[in-house]
């Protein structure tokens, strides 16, 4: 029973370069959510999916990038990362408008 | 705009005491969802409570309940016979409707023994 699966953990980028976050989830959920957290500042959206083929822009967009090609995967990309991303990233799932968000166990991402 | 406002950035409690922690919100919709959320050192998400907009009876799971304030927009949270696991940071959150969760920034609560 995972529920909601990001992948990597932890990872070290140098300015400008580019990676992917990936977020699984095995519960049929059709919402699917990408957070930052940094200090002081609560988690703040990034992205949204409300279904497979769809994705939004949350609170703080810029410079990122999502893809819902399949409902159970939802990628947060960076083409150029900035020292400003660097933070917390959070994925988060649910199945209907009044049902809680699961969430994984965050991605720590630093940019030097 | 959608807000949720956690006026108390840190706070701390004996073990076995009582704590509230205030949450208020602000928004036009009827309609909606509340939560809190724990965020223990190992950084998970996990859900304590939750209540709908539309009930007037006060959400309860164990040692927690909520004081929901329709009237007011608050949203406080009660914690009894606090625990040393209780420790962690605390997210008001809310869902107007069908939207995205709004999250405050967070209560750090620290249960002393």
């Amino acid at each position: 029973n995972a529920g909601v699966t990001q992948t990597p953990k932890f990872r070290v980028l140098k300015t400008g370069q580019s990676m992917t976050l990936l977020c699984a989830q095995d519960m049929n959920h059709e919402y699917m959510y990408w957070y930052r957290q940094d200090p002081g500042m609560g988690l703040r959206l990034i992205h949204y999916s409300v279904g497979e083929g769809t994705t939004a822009k949350g609170e703080v967009p810029d410079g990122y990038n999502v893809s819902r090609l399949k409902k159970q995967n939802f990628l947060l990309g960076l083409e150029s990362a900035a020292p400003s991303q660097t933070s917390v990233y959070f994925c988060a799932s649910k199945g209907w408008s009044n049902q809680p968000q699961h969430f994984g166990d965050g991605t720590r991402l630093s940019i030097l | 705009a959608q807000t949720v406002t956690q006026s108390q950035p840190e706070m701390s409690v004996q073990e076995a005491e009582t704590v509230t922690l205030s949450c208020t919100y602000d928004t036009s919709e009827s309609n909606y969802y509340l939560f809190w959320y724990k965020q223990p050192p190992s950084r998970q998400m996990i859900l304590v409570i939750r209540q709908e907009a539309y009930k007037q009876q006060n959400a309860t799971e164990n040692r927690f309940s909520v004081n929901f304030q329709k009237a007011a927009k608050s949203f406080s949270l009660k914690i009894s016979d606090s625990q040393l696991g209780d420790t962690a940071m605390y997210f008001c959150a809310f869902s107007p409707g069908n939207t995205p969760l709004v999250f405050g920034k967070g209560t750090r609560l620290s249960v002393i023994a």
